[in-house]
């Protein structure tokens, strides 16, 4: 079965900081893991996707998320956060079957200026 | 914009009706996937459809039922609202069906189901 788990409903973080959003995930088969972001009254947007070519992942408005297996996690980081960032993030992971993803509970982030 | 529509945007009704939700997924998508969000339960999958055919299931209610027509648009059927069906329901789509680990959903804009 896949999951995934988000630590830290809310975080906070000032303009400029490093933004930390963490994701801890279980699956019986190698992951497929995602971030999407979503912005107040808007759907969901994806940041970026895991699919095993490479460990560490970019995507888009600067953010990046680092694969470790032994750690089984899959945390999203932004050198330097921007107001714009704030929105709500989530981190999914991909079934095996229909290939439906298992959403985690979601993390707000806030930018306090 | 991901390319994905969802109609309406709100939908206000009273308990006990049925309400009809409609998707049209991006253009070469054959995928369509439902999702229910709600502050309780959080993102949860609802149904999948192929190509016109139900491929998986989720935690949907018997209440709940969809369908995807020929031109590949999908709705989804939700009757005898009750209170708890208030949430904002997702429509995704992706290029490829059941098995394919190469797939990603993008999400329509939703739509957001007040009962009352």
């Amino acid at each position: 079965a896949q999951s995934v788990t988000q630590l830290g409903s809310h975080v906070s973080v000032s303009e400029g900081a490093l933004v930390l959003l963490r994701c801890n995930y279980s699956s019986s088969v190698p992951p497929y893991l995602f971030w999407y972001v979503q912005y107040p009254n808007q759907g969901l947007q994806l940041l970026l996707k895991y699919t095993s070519a490479a460990t560490l992942v970019k995507g888009i408005n600067g953010f990046e998320a680092e694969f470790k297996k032994s750690e089984t996690s899959f945390h999203l980081t932004k050198p330097s956060a921007h107001m714009s960032d704030a929105a709500e993030y989530f981190c999914a992971v991909q079934g095996t079957g229909a290939n439906n993803l298992f959403f985690g509970t979601g993390t707000r982030l806030t930018v306090i200026p | 914009d991901s390319g994905v529509t969802q109609t309406p945007k709100h939908l206000i009704t009273a308990t006990g009706q049925r309400v009809t939700l409609r998707c049209s997924p991006r253009s070469g998508d054959l995928s369509v996937y439902w999702y229910q969000q709600s502050l309780d339960q959080g993102l949860q999958f609802l149904i999948q459809y192929y190509n016109g055919e139900e491929r998986a299931k989720g935690n949907i209610l018997e209440r709940f039922s969809a369908q995807q027509f020929p031109d590949l648009h999908s709705e989804l059927n939700l009757s005898s609202l009750e209170l708890g069906d208030s949430a904002l329901y997702f429509c995704a789509s992706s290029e490829f069906g059941p098995g394919s680990r190469m797939d990603t959903q993008y999400f329509g804009p939703g739509t957001r189901l007040t009962v009352l």
